[in-house]
């Protein structure tokens, strides 16, 4: 069975641009989440999906970050326009349905802003 | 609101020596507590959880953690560590009641031959 899977593993874009960072998640699993940890801080919940529903997004940094989620299916979080604070590891998870239920995570995107 | 602090950032240890690492944490509810490890290159992969039941949780790769409600602790706990257990550690509570992590500022986990 595959994992959380998330695309790219690195990018590095310019301040002003735009970029879509994507999670396929584990199949069959209504909850997925994003974290996002920024360099030598703890790792932060951004917000989570039931299914194509946001959930909780109250990580959210601020209206330059946009969460989807198409069908349930697979996410993108996109960051537009990304600023030099923006730079840090995107976590993506997601887990089955129940309370007692473990978050799988995915290897992490590494965005950079310069 | 939970908070969770891992006490040290960086533990060095020699190979086969035991090691504790430690995560204390803070919530008005009750919780369910994790440690997530991440090794190089790799995400995060869980080590063990505590839900409910026995306070003494057995985890992957020899590792254990004891959940201490008095002292709000959840300490990481190998009693022989091996060059492969070079990683960072996460220690993470989440509220029954929600299904969002928080997460300490994890440990780093050196191991000297």
């Amino acid at each position: 069975e595959a994992g959380v899977t998330q695309f790219p593993s690195h990018s590095v874009i310019e301040k002003g641009q735009t970029v879509t960072l994507r999670c396929d998640p584990i199949s069959g699993h209504d909850n997925l989440y994003w974290y996002r940890r920024v360099m030598g801080k703890e790792i932060k919940f951004l917000l989570h999906f039931v299914k194509e529903s946001k959930q909780d997004e109250s990580g959210m940094p601020n209206n330059r970050f946009l969460a989807e989620r198409t069908g349930g299916t697979y996410s993108t979080l996109k960051v537009q326009p990304a600023e030099l604070e923006d730079s840090g590891v995107y976590f993506c998870a997601s887990s089955d349905r129940g309370g007692y239920t473990e978050a799988f995570f995915g290897q992490g995107t590494r965005l950079t802003v310069v | 609101a939970q908070s969770v602090t891992q006490l040290d950032s960086q533990v060095p240890v020699f190979e086969e020596a035991p090691v504790e690492l430690r995560c204390n944490y803070s919530s008005s509810v009750s919780v369910y507590l994790f440690w997530y490890v991440q090794y190089p290159n790799q995400g995060l992969q869980l080590l063990l959880k505590y839900l409910s039941g026995s306070t003494l949780v057995k985890g992957i790769n020899g590792f254990e953690a004891e959940f201490n409600k008095s002292q709000t602790s959840f300490h990481l706990r190998k009693p022989s560590v091996h060059i492969s257990d070079t990683a960072e550690y996460f220690c993470a509570v989440r509220s029954t009641g929600a299904q969002k992590l928080v997460f300490g500022q994890g440990t780093r986990l050196t191991i000297n031959p």
